[in-house]
C-alpha cells in the first residue's frame, strides 16, 4: 500500500514569513495527526482529525498555526508568522482509527532563520 | 492530560545483550501502548503494540509488557543486533485521543 505523503521534504523561511505543509494519507485511514518534533525530542501532538473534522486541537498555538482537512482526505497544517523556535520535523501520520498504530510520513524539516 | 515519562534517555550494549527501556504514564484511562523505533533522519515506525486487556505481547527478540496498577509498561529487545541502534520511543493514548509521546532513548548497540 502507497504510504503518508508529505511534502515539502525540507523548508527554509526567515521568522515572520508563512509556509504551508501538506499530507496524504494512506487511503481508507480516517484519523490524521499532525505532530511537532524537535530535534532531540519525542513528537508532540498538534492536532487531530477524524474523516474532516478536528477532534484535538488543545496543543496547536492557535494565533500562528492552523490546519484544514478538506472532504476528510488531504491535509494542509500552515504557520504564519513563523519564529525561530518553530524550527522542528513535521509530521503527518494516519490511522484507521485512534487505538491503532500509526503511519507516519516522512516528514518537513523546517528551519527558521 | 497524559504524561508519558521515558528511562533512560541513553542506551548502549555490547551486541548479543538485551536491552530494556521503560516507561511511566499518568492517565489511568489510557489504553494503548506502542513502541517506535526511529533511524537518524527517517519517520518513525512502529515495531510493536500492547492494549491494556494484554499484560505481554512478544515478536521475535522484542516484547512488551504492561502493568497497568504500576502504571508502566516496558520494551525488552533480545539479542541485540548493531542495525537495532535508533531511537526508541513509548507512546500511550486512551479512546478517541491522539498518542502521547515519551521522550525517547538513544539505543547503541556495539559491535
Amino acid at each position: 500500500e502507497a504510504g503518508v505523503a508529505q511534502s515539502p521534504r525540507y523548508k527554509i523561511i526567515e521568522k515572520r514569513q508563512s509556509v504551508a505543509f501538506w499530507c496524504n494519507p494512506i487511503s481508507g485511514h480516517a484519523t490524521l495527526y499532525w505532530y511537532q518534533q524537535i530535534l532531540g525530542q519525542g513528537p508532540k501532538l498538534l492536532i487531530q482529525f477524524q474523516n474532516n473534522g478536528v477532534v484535538d486541537d488543545s496543543q496547536l498555538p492557535k494565533d500562528r498555526f492552523s490546519a484544514e482537512r478538506l472532504k476528510g482526505v488531504d491535509s494542509t497544517l500552515k504557520i504564519q508568522p513563523a519564529k525561530l523556535e518553530d524550527s522542528a520535523v513535521y509530521l503527518c501520520a494516519s490511522s484507521f482509527g485512534t487505538d491503532y498504530g500509526y503511519t507516519f510520513g516522512s516528514g518537513t524539516r523546517l528551519t527558521v532563520v | 492530560g497524559e504524561n508519558v515519562e521515558q528511562h533512560p534517555s541513553t542506551l548502549s550494549v555490547q551486541e548479543g545483550d538485551s536491552a530494556v527501556i521503560k516507561c511511566t504514564y499518568s492517565d489511568s484511562a489510557s489504553n494503548y501502548f506502542p513502541w517506535y523505533k526511529q533511524e537518524l533522519g527517517k519517520r518513525p515506525q512502529l515495531i510493536i503494540d500492547i492494549r491494556s486487556n494484554v499484560g505481554e505481547k512478544k515478536d521475535q527478540r522484542i516484547a512488551v509488557t504492561l502493568n497497568k496498577t504500576a502504571k508502566h509498561f516496558s520494551l525488552h529487545i533480545t539479542e541485540t543486533q548493531p542495525e537495532d541502534s535508533a531511537v526508541y520511543f513509548c507512546a500511550a493514548s486512551k479512546w478517541s485521543s491522539g498518542l502521547i509521546f515519551g521522550q525517547g532513548t538513544e539505543l547503541s548497540v556495539k559491535p
